[in-house]
C-alpha cells in the first residue's frame, strides 16, 4: 500500500494500560512526525524524526514515548495516559528537502477511560 | 511566539459566491505558508503553498507580509469545496504550525 498508513484506527484504553500506535509510510520519505489533534484545538506537533533521529520533542509528557526503528516506521508508545489525552493522533511524513509538504495518515482515534 | 490564527471556525456561502478564508500569522523570520484541506472522510492534504504562486482547484492565496496574512480565496465557490481548511506556517527545519481550521460549507 502506498501513502501513510496508521494502525489501529481506533483505540480505547484504560489509564493503566500500555498500548502502541503504529505508522508506516511507503513514500520513500526520511522525516516522520506525530501530531495530536484535540477537539477545537489546532494540530499540535509532538515529535519529529529525521533519518531515525529525533529532531523535535515539543515538551510532550513522558507517558508518550516515540520510537523510530527505520525511516519507514514510527511508533508512539502509550503508558498511564490521562482522559485528557483522548484525541486523534496523526502521523505524517515528508521528504527532508521539502519539509513543508506533509503527507498525513488517516489518524488513530484514541479514547482514554 | 509563532502562531497561526484562523478567526472563523465556520464559513457558509452559497454556490457561485466568492469565498475568502482568513489566515494571519505571527513569526519574526521569513515565513513559508501553506493551506491544507481535509474533505469529508479523507485525510489532510496540501492544497497550495505561497512559494508556488499557483491556483489549485480555483483557489489562490497571496502572502502579505505587511499584514502578516495569507488569506485563501476563490471567486466562485462550488459544493465540492465544502471541507475543513487549515492554514499552516513552516518556520524552517521540521516545524510546521497549524491554525485551528475553518470549516467551509457551500450551500446549493
Amino acid at each position: 500500500e502506498t501513502g501513510v498508513t496508521q494502525t489501529p484506527r481506533h483505540l480505547v484504553m484504560g489509564m493503566t494500560n500500555k498500548k502502541s500506535l503504529k505508522c508506516e509510510q511507503h513514500l520513500g520519505h526520511n522525516a516522520m512526525y506525530w501530531y495530536k489533534q484535540s477537539a477545537k484545538k489546532p494540530l499540535e506537533l509532538m515529535f519529529v524524526y529525521n533519518f531515525k533521529e529525533q529532531t523535535e520533542n515539543n515538551s510532550v509528557p513522558s507517558r508518550f514515548s516515540p520510537e523510530c526503528p527505520n525511516s519507514s516506521h514510527l511508533f508512539l508508545h502509550l503508558h498511564t495516559l490521562q482522559p485528557e489525552d483522548s484525541a486523534l493522533y496523526l502521523c505524517a511524513s515528508s521528504h527532508p528537502d521539502d519539509t513543508g509538504e506533509l503527507f498525513f495518515g488517516e489518524g488513530s482515534r484514541l479514547t482514554v477511560l | 511566539a509563532q502562531r497561526v490564527t484562523q478567526p472563523e471556525k465556520l464559513l457558509s456561502v452559497f454556490k457561485g459566491a466568492p469565498v475568502e478564508l482568513k489566515c494571519n500569522y505571527s513569526y519574526s523570520g521569513s515565513p513559508e505558508l501553506f493551506w491544507y484541506v481535509q474533505y469529508s472522510r479523507q485525510r489532510l492534504q496540501l492544497l497550495l503553498r505561497h512559494i508556488s504562486r499557483e491556483s489549485i482547484k480555483g483557489f489562490t492565496a497571496d502572502l502579505n507580509k505587511g499584514e502578516t496574512s495569507f488569506h485563501l480565496k476563490k471567486p466562485f465557490a462550488q459544493e465540492e469545496d465544502s471541507a475543513m481548511y487549515y492554514c499552516a506556517l513552516s518556520t524552517g527545519g521540521f516545524k510546521t504550525i497549524f491554525g485551528a481550521g475553518t470549516r467551509l460549507f457551500v450551500k446549493a
